[in-house]
């Protein structure tokens, strides 16, 4: 267990919905990452957050938008929802001036 | 892109045989990582080289990193069923912490 919890764990949308993402970072850790990870696929970053400020973000449109509260939970918003959007997403938090990347179980969404 | 490739795709294995998993990768790096993922779940951090290190061991792991030929391999000894999963790596820049993974190496260990 690496202390990085994700909720909730599987969830059903439908086309054009919202949806929001729930992670909690191991304690003492300030950076959150998200990926995105289609079957068969490896995880594709999809932003990073330090102290509440976003940190670099990949190739997502802006519908992909991420929170980070003063307790390093985070938090990440998918509006207008597609069905390519249908995938296991993962957060990952990162310790103060470190490097390894300690992964959450994932939230598996499926929009139909 | 610090993108890293893996290699083999899939690799299936008897237990107590040996697994080999090559990375590539295209730019200059800080580190490299390695990650384990069992069918649907979160990633699990292996190990971490540097730069500067040509090799390092953990358990039953060995990895290797050849900086010149912009490669890495991860070996697993004895393998057991229990190491049956996707494996990845994970490159990383001096000025960036951002993991960009390859599509990985789908490890099958039989009983």
């Amino acid at each position: 267990e690496t202390g990085v919890t994700q909720s909730p764990t599987h969830l059903i949308k439908t086309r054009g919905q919202q949806v929001t993402l729930r992670c909690s970072s191991q304690s003492g850790h300030n950076t959150v990452s998200w990926y995105q990870q289609a079957l068969g696929q490896g995880p594709q970053f999809i932003f990073q957050y330090y102290r509440e400020e976003e940190n670099g973000r990949g190739n997502f449109p802006p519908r992909f938008s991420g929170l980070q509260f003063p307790n390093y939970s985070s938090e990440l918003n998918v509006n207008a929802l597609e069905l390519d959007d249908s995938a296991l997403y993962l957060c990952a938090s990162t310790p103060q001036g470190g490097a390894t990347q300690y992964f959450g179980p994932g939230t598996r969404l499926t929009v139909l | 892109s610090q993108q890293g490739e893996e290699d083999p795709q899939a690799l299936s294995i008897q237990e107590g045989e040996n697994a080999t998993m090559n990375c590539s990768y295209k730019t200059s790096i800080n580190n490299l990582q390695w990650y384990r993922q069992n069918s649907g779940r979160g990633l699990v951090h292996l190990i971490l080289i540097r730069s500067n290190e040509r090799e390092k061991h953990s358990g039953r792991l060995r990895v290797t990193l050849d900086t010149s030929k912009k490669s890495s391999s991860l070996l697993i000894t004895a393998s057991r069923a229990a190491d049956t999963a996707s494996y990845f790596c994970a490159p990383s820049g001096y000025n960036t912490d951002k993991l960009i993974f390859g599509t990985g190496t789908r490890l099958q260990v039989f009983p």
